[in-house]
């Protein structure tokens, strides 16, 4: 029953490692997105894409760059990891249009930069 | 930039007691209010989509109702249990694909 999947619950990298985050939803959704959470910040929205090959930053895009090849995959790359990006990374997806963009989430990657 | 504000950021409560907190955005750009349950670890799931004033939605013993004039939503959970314990997360939907703003959450505990 699992709609939206992402590669790796758990990452331990080193600094100036790069990191692929992936995620794949089998809904057919057009927008996906990525959002990291930490602790007393709540949810920031990284990237999204809402079609092939279309990217748009959120709010905190520095330091990550997206890839979206195909409708169902969207990844985020993070070039050189460093400490500050520890973190637990979101996927989220949803429809365009009615249902006012409720978002189906993953279940999480929590990456370790060292 | 558009600021959504939950309070109180964390509760704890027994369980059988009731329960609720609140989340503020600006008035002036609302299209769509949802709150997320957030169980750890878990899938933050989606409870409740809102976008008329007045607006008033149910699922079991949790409801939430809408102001859109004065910029708040009150999340109400009755008899809590201790599976009830999560972060509840508000988000407002400014109309647009990737204008979804959400609050820092409320982090509720329920002890049995």
């Amino acid at each position: 029953d699992v709609k939206v999947t992402q590669s790796s619950r758990y990452l331990v990298k080193r600094t100036g490692e790069k990191v692929f985050l992936e995620c794949v939803q089998d809904m057919d959704h057009e927008n996906m997105f990525w959002y990291r959470q930490d602790p007393g910040l709540g949810l920031r929205l990284i990237y999204f894409s809402y079609d092939v090959k279309m990217k748009e930053k959120g709010d905190i895009p520095e330091g990550y760059s997206v890839s979206r090849e195909k409708k169902e995959r969207f990844s985020l790359i993070l070039e050189s990891a460093s400490t500050n990006q520890t973190s637990m990374y979101l996927c989220a997806s949803s429809f365009t249009g009615a249902g006012a963009n409720v978002l189906t989430f993953g279940a999480g990657s929590r990456l370790t930069v060292l | 930039i558009l600021n959504v504000e939950q309070s109180p950021q964390s509760l704890h409560v027994q369980e059988g007691d009731s329960t609720n907190f609140t989340c503020s955005f600006p008035s002036s750009n609302f299209y769509a209010l949802h709150w997320y349950r957030w169980e750890t670890a878990k899938s933050p799931e989606a409870l409740f989509v809102m976008t008329l004033n007045g607006d008033e939605k149910k699922k079991g013993r949790i409801s939430a109702t809408l102001n859109t004039k004065e910029g708040y939503s009150y999340l109400y959970i009755k008899g809590s249990q201790p599976e009830d314990s999560a972060t509840y997360l508000c988000a407002l939907y400014g109309g647009s694909q990737g204008n979804l703003i959400f609050g820092k959450g409320t982090k509720l505990s329920v002890k049995p």
